[in-house]
């Protein structure tokens, strides 16, 4: 059974730094990974979509990269804002099409 | 202006009642998904439909009931039988297969 960790539980950074979120999953056999964003009380907004065959999708200052062998994504968020302070959710796509999601990283970035 | 949208945003009940979570969705996905939401935690599937006049059990699908027979339309039915429904429910789309998976806004849901 797929099991998804992310790692640390809670991060408070200034703003203006460069952050990484971590995501690792136990089953390698996936078809895909999704980072989302949650802000208190609403729904996910997907962030990025990295395809099994890729090492790595960028939107704006998001950067995800994808280990799949040793069962590993990264987030990288650069010159980290206020705006971006929300809980981080990483979702790998078993081989059923469901997604399996970690509890998630809850980010603050302080002005 | 296409999405998915989540009715009620907050639903209040009784113990021993069922209640009824609309999710209806215009951007032409075959699949559908329920998911519930605890404080600090992430989500977990509930039921899951492919196309229309199916769908699946997830993890957590006991004291739970659904129905697809419209494309656009996926209602929960959290029923008298689930012990601890007070959780934040939240509705997803997209096309089939391995594809990004799009949510709605949520509707949480309290047990008095």
């Amino acid at each position: 059974k797929q099991e998804v960790t992310q790692i640390p539980a809670a991060l408070s950074v200034p703003e203006g730094e460069n952050l990484v979120l971590n995501c690792s999953f136990t089953d390698s056999a996936i078809y895909n990974l999704q980072w989302f964003r949650q802000d208190p009380g609403k729904g996910l907004t997907s962030l990025l979509l990295i395809q099994s065959s890729q090492r790595e999708q960028t939107s704006g200052r998001l950067n995800a990269s994808l280990d799949k062998s040793s069962g590993r994504s990264t987030l990288y968020i650069a010159a980290s804002q206020p705006g971006d302070s929300a809980t981080y959710l990483c979702a790998p796509m078993d081989s059923s099409y469901k997604l399996i999601f970690g509890s998630g990283t809850r980010l603050l970035v302080r002005p | 202006d296409g999405g998915i949208t989540q009715s009620p945003k907050y639903l209040f009940r009784k113990e021993g009642q069922n209640v009824t979570l609309s999710c209806e969705q215009n951007l032409n996905h075959d699949a559908m998904y329920w998911y519930r939401q605890d404080p600090g935690q992430g989500l977990r599937l509930i039921y899951y439909s492919q196309i229309v006049n199916d769908f699946q059990k997830g993890d957590i699908a006991e004291g739970y009931s659904v129905s697809r027979e419209k494309k656009e339309s996926f209602p929960l039915t959290v029923t008298s039988a689930q012990k601890n429904p007070t959780a934040f429910y939240l509705c997803a789309s997209n096309p089939q297969g391995a594809n990004e998976q799009f949510f709605g806004p949520g509707t949480r849901l309290t047990v008095l």
